[in-house]
């Protein structure tokens, strides 16, 4: 069964504090994604890869960075984190962009 | 630029009862269409797809999407829910020309006993 993991769960971080988000994948899927959710809302794309020491801006990408170090790994990171950035983020993969999309636990972030 | 519309954003219906969930997406090409259902806490995980051939498709637990070329809709459908079904729904549109997937705001079922 396709596996996605999401570390951590939940995290409280500080306003202008470095927060890094990890995603990891066993199934071997070229196409990794970021999302966010906020209470009430659907997705929005932060950032995608479809092959690993490369990035691709999505739809809201001001304030994120990522990272794809490996095909199992992508990394979201914030560098001055923000209230404003408060929110659930999920990691997902998919084999092509057009094939299901297999979804992380979730990352609960609270930005104080 | 793709654009998918879910017109409601919360269904109440109770136990047995059949029930319509909404999709209807801008785009004249060569799609896929989707939906995924989120529980409580948890993150998305895939129904059914719909990208040529017969437009019902089956999904899992009991669910049906039909997809309308000339309404430009995949609307998804159940004839007798279950409290557990109670969740959100997202529809899903993406092309097999770029890399991109856009998600509907979603559609919060409840299913009251």
């Amino acid at each position: 069964e396709a596996a996605v993991t999401q570390s951590p769960r939940s995290k409280v971080a500080v306003t202008g504090g470095k927060v890094t988000l990890s995603c990891h994948q066993t199934n071997n899927h070229d196409y990794m994604y970021w999302y966010r959710q906020d209470t009430g809302h659907g997705l929005r794309l932060i950032h995608y890869s479809y092959v690993a020491d490369s990035t691709e801006k999505g739809d809201i990408p001001d304030g994120y960075k990522a990272s794809r170090p490996s095909q199992e790994n992508f990394s979201l990171i914030l560098e001055l984190a923000s209230l404003s950035q408060t929110a659930v983020y999920f990691c997902a993969s998919s084999d092509r962009v057009q094939d299901t999309q297999y979804f992380g636990p979730g990352t609960r972030l609270l930005v104080l | 630029t793709q654009t998918v519309s879910q017109s409601d954003a919360h269904v109440t219906v109770f136990e047995g009862d059949s029930v319509e969930l909404r999709c209807n997406y801008s785009y004249g090409g060569s799609i896929y269409l989707s939906w995924y259902i989120q529980h409580h806490g948890h993150g998305l995980q895939f129904l059914l797809k719909y990208y040529s051939g017969n437009p019902v498709v089956q999904g899992v637990n009991g669910f049906e999407a039909e997809f309308s070329k000339s309404d430009s809709s995949f609307h998804l459908r159940k004839a007798s829910v279950h409290w557990s079904d109670s969740a959100v729904y997202f529809c899903a549109v993406s092309q097999s020309s770029n890399n991109r997937i856009f998600f509907g705001d979603g559609t919060q079922l409840v299913v009251k006993p």
